[in-house]
């Protein structure tokens, strides 16, 4: 499977757990997105980086996330503290960074806080 | 997996028809657009996509056209069958490399 590969696909969790999704990208993809979607609602960008370097976030990235991408590879999208709100579906995507190339993304992990 | 866009604008068509899904997209410096495909429970599925420099590009079934003045982006669909039910959106990237995704249309395909 050469597409981008997202780990877990579901997650239930109390709420105040953390919780850690992990996104494999496609391979010499350097780009590697994180989106969140919520139901009625298209993808919402989240923060994004190329190799190894994290070039943007946005405002929807509260203090209780992080994400890295240690080895400009795989890439991890923690939660702490989890609240209801963060019920969502996490998007990730990889692309490569010449102007114009598609940004393709996974399957998503679902995750569901009560 | 759980439905995604349930309060979305709907268009139903008739199996073997022709579909046109518009969007309406918000950066005049957008220069690059994407129209993409989500099934329910999946995540969105590339179709095609069309640069700022063209107004036209064609797939295999899909149509994309581009309308810079009035900001407008319109996806094609011929000979629409019952697998191409979806949810249907469209992303614009303007002046970072991030995508910005409209609404969405629910595409329902009726025999």
């Amino acid at each position: 499977d050469t597409g981008v590969s997202q780990d877990p696909r579901h997650k239930i969790t109390k709420r105040g757990q953390n919780v850690t999704f992990r996104c494999d990208p496609i391979s010499e993809h350097n780009r590697l997105y994180w989106y969140r979607q919520t139901l009625g609602q298209g993808p919402e960008f989240l923060t994004y980086f190329q190799n190894e370097a994290q070039l943007e976030k946005s405002r929807l990235l509260s203090d209780r996330f992080s994400a890295e991408r240690p080895k400009g590879s795989f890439s991890t999208l923690e939660i702490q503290r989890t609240e209801q709100g963060d019920s969502a579906m996490y998007l990730c995507a990889s692309s490569w960074s010449q102007t114009g190339n598609t940004i393709y993304f996974g399957e998503g992990s679902w995750l569901t806080v009560v | 997996g759980e439905s995604v866009g349930l309060h979305l604008p709907t268009l139903s068509v008739q199996e073997g028809d022709n579909s046109i899904i518009n969007c309406a997209y918000s950066n005049s410096a957008s220069d690059y657009f994407i129209w993409y495909k989500q099934e329910s429970g999946k995540g969105p599925q590339f179709i095609i996509d069309i640069r700022s420099n063209m107004d036209k590009r064609q797939g295999q079934r899909v149509t994309v056209l581009l309308n810079k003045t009035v900001k407008h982006l319109s996806l094609q669909i011929a000979a629409t069958q019952p697998g191409d039910s979806a949810v249907y959106f469209c992303a614009e990237r303007g002046n970072t490399d991030k995508l910005i995704f409209g609404t969405g249309t629910r595409l329902q395909v009726f025999p």
